[in-house]
């Protein structure tokens, strides 16, 4: 079955770059989503990549994707204090509407100034 | 931009008794997806609807149940409540024909059964 794994605790200093794992197990899954959730609140649809990109930048943020391996990284560039927050990793098996979303159990970045 | 809303914010009930939560998806999304995450946890998937007919079906109990209406709203029923259904539910929506159905989240409703 499906199954997405993350680092549970991710903590940099401020300025630095974070980069935040996940692996996933489902190989026909066509896109994959990376989600922010800050205390309390809801989850921030960040970012996401189609399975057949190796790399997607938006600003502060680049996904890599390595397929062969089933391995997403988040890179956050000049982490901020206001980066602190749970993030998660979710993949979807199909691409078609009303599938679920397969979250990972998150990895709490902690940023320092 | 208008996100997806979900009411109440917060419910407390006591055991064995029924809950409603709300959700009201992004203009013009036709897709509401319905997840529930435990303190700690990730969000699990209970439930989705498609153009108000049932898309997916997670781990949801069978003391729950949820439809979408002709508005494309959707409601999730809740009856029988157990202590381990505090949680916080999220609804998220999603819109026909965007790739790839990126799903936008609501605030959630904090539900506490005492």
């Amino acid at each position: 079955g499906e199954d997405v794994e993350q680092s549970l605790f991710l903590s940099v200093r401020e300025g630095d770059s974070s980069v935040i794992n996940c692996t996933y197990t489902d190989s026909s899954s066509t896109y994959l989503y990376w989600y922010k959730q800050e205390p309390g609140a809801g989850l921030q649809l960040l970012t996401y990549i189609f399975s057949n990109m190796d790399m997607k930048q938006d600003q502060r943020l680049t996904v890599l994707l390595n397929k062969k391996d089933k391995h997403l990284s988040l890179r956050i560039a000049d982490t901020q204090t206001g980066d602190s927050a749970i993030y998660f990793c979710a993949e979807s098996p199909l691409n078609q509407a009303g599938t679920a979303l397969i979250f990972g159990k998150g990895t709490t970045l902690s940023v320092s100034s | 931009a208008a996100g997806v809303i979900q009411s109440p914010r917060h419910l407390i009930k006591e055991k064995r008794e029924t809950a409603t939560l709300k959700c009201y998806p992004i203009p013009r999304h036709d897709t509401v997806y319905w997840y529930q995450q435990g303190p700690g946890q990730d969000p699990q998937f209970l439930i989705s609807f498609y153009e108000k007919m049932q898309s997916d079906k997670g781990s949801i109990p069978d003391r729950f149940s949820a439809q979408q209406f002709s508005d494309y709203h959707s409601e999730l029923n809740m009856s029988s409540l157990e202590l381990g259904d505090s949680a916080l539910y999220f609804c998220a929506s999603s819109g026909y024909g965007t790739r790839p159905y990126e799903q936008y989240f609501g605030p959630g409703t904090r539900l506490t059964v005492t």
